[in-house]
């Protein structure tokens, strides 16, 4: 089963409106990290930011806001004021807690989704 | 810039042969992974370091290896490669010292991009 499901392949945007990323994730450790990471097409992984499973607020970073629902297990990132420059792929990705056995130092990544941000 | 470089940036060689990845993680961090990103597959988790010591392993080949050394620089070595094993490969770096594991973000470095022949 898939850990993190991101079920948006690809977006649209108009320049300086807000857009939503979605991600829906899968796991029974009651500690666990997740992640966004934006790829541009240069190729590198860019941290843009973090929710922990017990913190109480939204996070945010700048225009990037992450919506986490805790019972619906979804964690969605929100861009606001897009940007040409936001153009790229957007990854999730979970950190599960000693609980999950395994490997779990691993972050578990999505597909992406890939964002256009039209002028 | 996330502070992790990596060497080489592109690398095309042909099948068979043998290959090494070079990493170095941000000044202070004693966490390194390796991941890898194709298209069928995605993006993968290969092995961590902590310190000089393997501390997780994900799925890597055993044509594959990996090591940290004292500098806590790490070398990802591929061997025998295949046409498959064409893909970017990403070194992240991380704290490893938070009291809370899930929250050690992890930044990466620009990539490799392994073109097998």
């Amino acid at each position: 089963a898939q850990k993190i499901t991101q079920t948006q392949p690809g977006m649209f945007v108009q320049e300086k409106e807000a857009v939503t990323l979605d991600c829906t994730y899968d796991t029974s450790d009651p500690s666990y990290g997740l992640f966004w990471y934006k790829q541009p097409s240069s190729g590198e992984m860019i941290f843009l930011i973090y929710q922990g499973s017990y913190d109480q607020q939204n996070a945010t970073e700048g225009r990037y806001s992450l919506n986490f629902q805790k019972a619906r297990k979804s964690a969605n990132l929100v861009i606001s004021a897009s940007q040409l420059g936001d153009s790229a792929m957007y990854f999730c990705a979970m950190r599960e807690g000693p609980l999950s056995g395994g490997a779990t130092n691993k972050l578990i990544f999505g597909t992406g989704t890939l964002l256009a941000v039209q002028p | 810039d996330s502070g992790v470089t990596q060497t080489p940036k592109h690398l095309i060689t042909a099948t068979g042969q043998r290959v090494t990845l070079r990493c170095s993680p941000r000044s202070g961090d004693l966490s390194v992974y390796w991941y890898q990103q194709s298209l069928d597959q995605g993006l993968q988790f290969l092995i961590q370091y902590y310190n000089g010591e393997e501390r997780a392993k994900g799925n890597i080949l055993e044509r594959f290896s990996a090591q940290q050394f004292p500098d806590l620089h790490s070398e990802l070595n591929l061997s025998s490669l295949e046409l498959g094993d064409s893909a970017l490969y990403f070194c992240a770096s991380s704290p490893g010292t938070v009291l809370l594991p899930i929250t050690d973000t992890q930044y990466f470095g620009p990539g490799t991009r392994l073109t097998v022949l």
